[in-house]
Order: structure tokens, then C-alpha cells, then sequence
């Protein structure tokens, strides 16, 4: 089966660094997404890891262990724009990704 | 241009009926997918569809069908409308390169309300 998890809710300071953390169990693995959602919005790309390591990209970066199944996406300097959901899901490498319940980050003042 | 674009955006009906959403790509992709996303926020795929071969989470009710005319097209057809089908559908569309599922592009999303 697929189990991903994520916490659901996350509380940062604008300017400070938060990271946000998945594990996941599947059958099949090639790698592993995150991908941002705001309020009423759809998903959007923000990074793909199929290596372990770490994937820098501006302000966001992604880590992934898969002999843990473990995987985080760290977002530096917060800023306002910042509040909204993150999705990590799984490349089952059956074509279809699966996806946690998200994380729902509000940057506060 | 709109990449992947799906209508109608919001859809309210009675219990019972039914309905369609459309869906289309520009982007060449050959893979299109069709997505459910509840109150809780949760995305959970309900279709795949790739070169005619059409795999289905199994969870989904036949009352769901998806229909594909041609590559850029994948349509979303609801029989007997149930108050638990309320939620945001999501469209998608991938280059599926070897075993590897590719970045997804998602529609804006079909928010569907059954009264």
C-alpha cells in the first residue's frame, strides 16, 4: 500500500527558516515531490528528488533518504508569500504520484 | 496561453444528476491524470490515462468515468451525484519519460457543490 505522511499544520516567523518533513512507505519508489498549494489555488512544482542528498534551489531546498523513506523541504528567509499548503508525494513509478495531506505553513509577522 | 485548463470552474446540482468536466492540455504531454481534493484538503488520484491505457485507483465508484477523445483531452464524467462527491477535481497532464512519472501540471480545478 502507500502511506505518506506530513504534519498538518506549521507556525514560522517571517525571515526565519522552516522545515517540513515527509516519510513515506510505497510499493515502487523512483522519487519524490513537493509541491506548493495556496488557498484556492492548484499545485504548483517545487522541486523533485530521486538521489539522496540535498536539492538547493533559491530559497528552497529538499532533502531525500530512501533507505529511510524519509524526505524534508526546507524553505530559508520566510517571507509573507510563503503561507500556504505543501504537498511531498511519491513517484510510485506505476504513473501516478501519490501525495500526504499536505502541510498547511502560516508565516506570521 | 492556459497549459492545462478544465471547465467549468464551479459546478453546483442536486443530488442525482449528472455531470461532466472537461479538461485540456497544450502542452504536448502524453499522460493526463484526474485528481480529487475533499474539505481536508487531501489530493487523491482518480484516474490515469496514458496512450488509451486507462489505469483507475480502485477506490473510485463507477459512477465515475473518465473519457478521452485524443492525447490533450481528458474528461470527467459523474452518474448519480452524491453529496460526497462535493470537492475540488484537478486535472493534470505529464511527460511520463521511461518508469519515472513526470512534474505535473495541474488545471486550476472544478469545484463541484452537491446540494
Amino acid at each position: 500500500g502507500q502511506n505518506i505522511d506530513q504534519p498538518t499544520e506549521m507556525t514560522a516567523t517571517e525571515g526565519a527558516i522552516v522545515q517540513i518533513n515527509c516519510t513515506y512507505q510505497t510499493s515502487g519508489f523512483n522519487g519524490l515531490f513537493w509541491y506548493q498549494q495556496h488557498a484556492g489555488e492548484a499545485p504548483t512544482f517545487l522541486s523533485y528528488n530521486v538521489l539522496d542528498g540535498l536539492e538547493e534551489k533559491g530559497r528552497f531546498s529538499s532533502f531525500l533518504s530512501r533507505s529511510k523513506g524519509y524526505s524534508y523541504l526546507l524553505l530559508k528567509e520566510l517571507q509573507m508569500k510563503d503561507s500556504a499548503s505543501y504537498l511531498c508525494a511519491a513517484d510510485n513509478a506505476g504513473n501516478m504520484l501519490t501525495f500526504g495531506g499536505g502541510t498547511r505553513l502560516m508565516v506570521k509577522p | 496561453d492556459t497549459a492545462v485548463s478544465q471547465t467549468p470552474k464551479y459546478l453546483v446540482t442536486q443530488m442525482g444528476n449528472d455531470k461532466s468536466i472537461k479538461c485540456e492540455q497544450n502542452l504536448g504531454h502524453d499522460t493526463m491524470y484526474w485528481y480529487k481534493q475533499d474539505s481536508k484538503k487531501f489530493l487523491k488520484i482518480m484516474f490515469s490515462y496514458n496512450n488509451k491505457e486507462l489505469i483507475i485507483n480502485e477506490t473510485v465508484p463507477n459512477r465515475f468515468s473518465p473519457k478521452s477523445p485524443d492525447k490533450a483531452h481528458l474528461n470527467l464524467h459523474i452518474n448519480s451525484l452524491e453529496l460526497g462527491d462535493s470537492a475540488v477535481y484537478f486535472c493534470a497532464s505529464s511527460h511520463v519519460g521511461g518508469r519515472n512519472t513526470g512534474e505535473l501540471f495541474f488545471g486550476e480545478g472544478s469545484r463541484l457543490t452537491v446540494l
